[in-house]
């Protein structure tokens, strides 16, 4: 069974650093990962989507990178801002049932 | 207006009632699902369904209900709710094969309180 596991749980840094978000994953065998937001009581927005034969994707201040064999990703988000401030969901879809697995995801906080 | 539209927004009821969560969307995706949040543990599948025909059981299926009115609509129903289904319900769809990433987009959610 997949399990996904992302760390820290919760992250607070000052405006303006960089940051990396981390996920892991137990089987590599993998069609996609993921990356998502969720403001409070909202529902989740999608920011990266890697396809399994894809190393990273990149939009905007994001980085997301896969490395299958390790079973990690990590979420990169440069030039941090108060408004990026939400929790980070990464999941995955496993390549034998479509079954898609969540992380409990890092709640950041980028003060002011 | 939301792509995936998800009503009620809030509910409390009690135990023993029977409550019915619904869906609809406009994105003209074939696949849906209905996702549970609970704090700490992430999101869990409960059913999802590929097409109006098809129906499937996710990781914890038991005590929940769906229905597929049709493309647009699929309506999860806890026949006789607990406290522990407290939690917030999501509605997600994905693009059908053919064109399938696998990227799922999801509705506002729906919170829910058995007392």
């Amino acid at each position: 069974k997949q399990e996904v596991t992302q760390i820290p749980a919760a992250l607070s840094v000052p405006e303006g650093e960089n940051l990396v978000l981390n996920c892991s994953f137990t089987d590599s065998a993998i069609y996609n990962l993921q990356w998502f937001r969720q403001d409070p009581g909202k529902g989740l927005t999608s920011l990266l989507l890697i396809q399994s034969s894809q190393r990273e994707q990149t939009s905007g201040r994001l980085n997301a990178s896969l490395d299958k064999s390790s079973g990690r990703s990590t979420l990169y988000i440069a030039a941090s801002q108060p408004g990026d401030s939400a929790t980070y969901l990464c999941a995955v879809i496993d390549d034998n049932n479509n079954d898609m697995r969540f992380g409990a995801g890092t709640r950041l906080t980028v003060k002011p | 207006d939301a792509d995936v539209t998800q009503t009620p927004r809030n509910r409390i009821t009690k135990t023993g009632k029977r409550i019915m969560l619904e869906c609809s969307q406009t994105k003209g995706h074939d696949r849906m699902y209905w996702y549970r949040q609970d704090p700490g543990l992430g999101l869990r599948l409960i059913y999802y369904s590929f097409d109006v025909k098809d129906i499937n059981k996710g990781e914890i299926s038991d005590g929940y209900s769906v229905s597929r009115q049709a493309q647009a609509k699929f309506s999860l129903s806890l026949e006789s709710a607990i406290p522990n289904q407290t939690a917030l319900y999501f509605c997600a769809t994905s693009a059908d094969e053919g064109s399938y990433t696998g990227e799922l987009f999801f509705g506002e959610g729906s919170r829910l309180t058995v007392l």
